[in-house]
């Protein structure tokens, strides 16, 4: 099994439509969570930390489940600058482990 | 908020030439700093991880006498891609912890180097 396992999609969805996505990890020792977004060649951006009481920044909300061992990123409203792929960052002890990514394509 | 600035950011050689890539904390002194590479539609994969001062720690499967990291300030880390050859060709990133540890603030990522071996 992989450390950090996500769906690589592509999820199509139109404007406006609300969108989630979840990321299993296997060590039930990591300690921090975090979602990225990356546009197609260019650097991963921190998009948010993932809390255990879950948090909420604007459209995106970030919830983790340690007792099923996974976090989860939802997206309200989607929008067309939304479309790229997002990657989910868990750490153990210091060094971060990546998802290889969900792409997101939101359409007219 | 924090910096990083990688160079260069798109490469062209020849094979069997070397490139170097260059990665720089601007505004906070970096302890560590994560080399990954990241082939087409795939995840980003950590080559090593590189301390000041110490030797780098590389990942199962990755040469260090191919990919030769140098960590010798707490703002430098330089990645050097030794007698590159065309399966070489991929994106390189670099990712700074600033030092005192990590926070809930993630990792800085460089701008990333597009390396083109031909």
């Amino acid at each position: 099994r992989k450390e950090v396992e996500q769906d690589p999609g592509p999820f199509n969805v139109p404007e406006g439509a609300t969108v989630a996505f979840n990321c299993t990890y296997s060590n039930s020792a990591s300690q921090s969570f975090f979602w990225y977004r990356q546009d197609c060649r260019k650097e991963p951006k921190l998009l948010m930390s993932v809390y255990s009481s879950g948090n909420e920044d604007g459209r995106f909300t970030a919830q983790l489940n340690r007792a099923s061992q996974y976090i989860s990123l939802l997206i309200r409203d989607s929008k067309l600058s939304d479309s790229a792929t997002y990657l989910c960052v868990v750490k153990g002890s210091y060094i971060p482990t990546f998802g290889r990514g969900t792409s997101l394509i939101v359409h007219p | 908020g924090a910096v990083v600035s990688q160079h260069p950011s798109r490469v062209i050689c020849k094979s069997g030439t070397s490139v170097k890539i260059e990665c720089r904390s601007l505004d906070f002194q970096a302890t560590t700093m994560f080399w990954y590479r990241q082939f087409p539609k795939q995840s980003l994969m950590l080559m090593a991880t590189s301390n000041e001062g110490s030797k780098a720690t590389y990942e199962q499967g990755v040469e260090k006498d191919k990919f030769l990291i140098n960590h010798a300030s707490l703002t430098l880390s330089t990645l050097t891609v030794t007698s590159a050859h065309p399966e070489d060709s991929s994106f390189y990133i670099c990712s700074a912890m600033e030092r005192g540890g990590w926070t809930d603030y993630g990792y800085t990522f460089g701008s990333g180097t597009r390396l083109t071996v031909v």
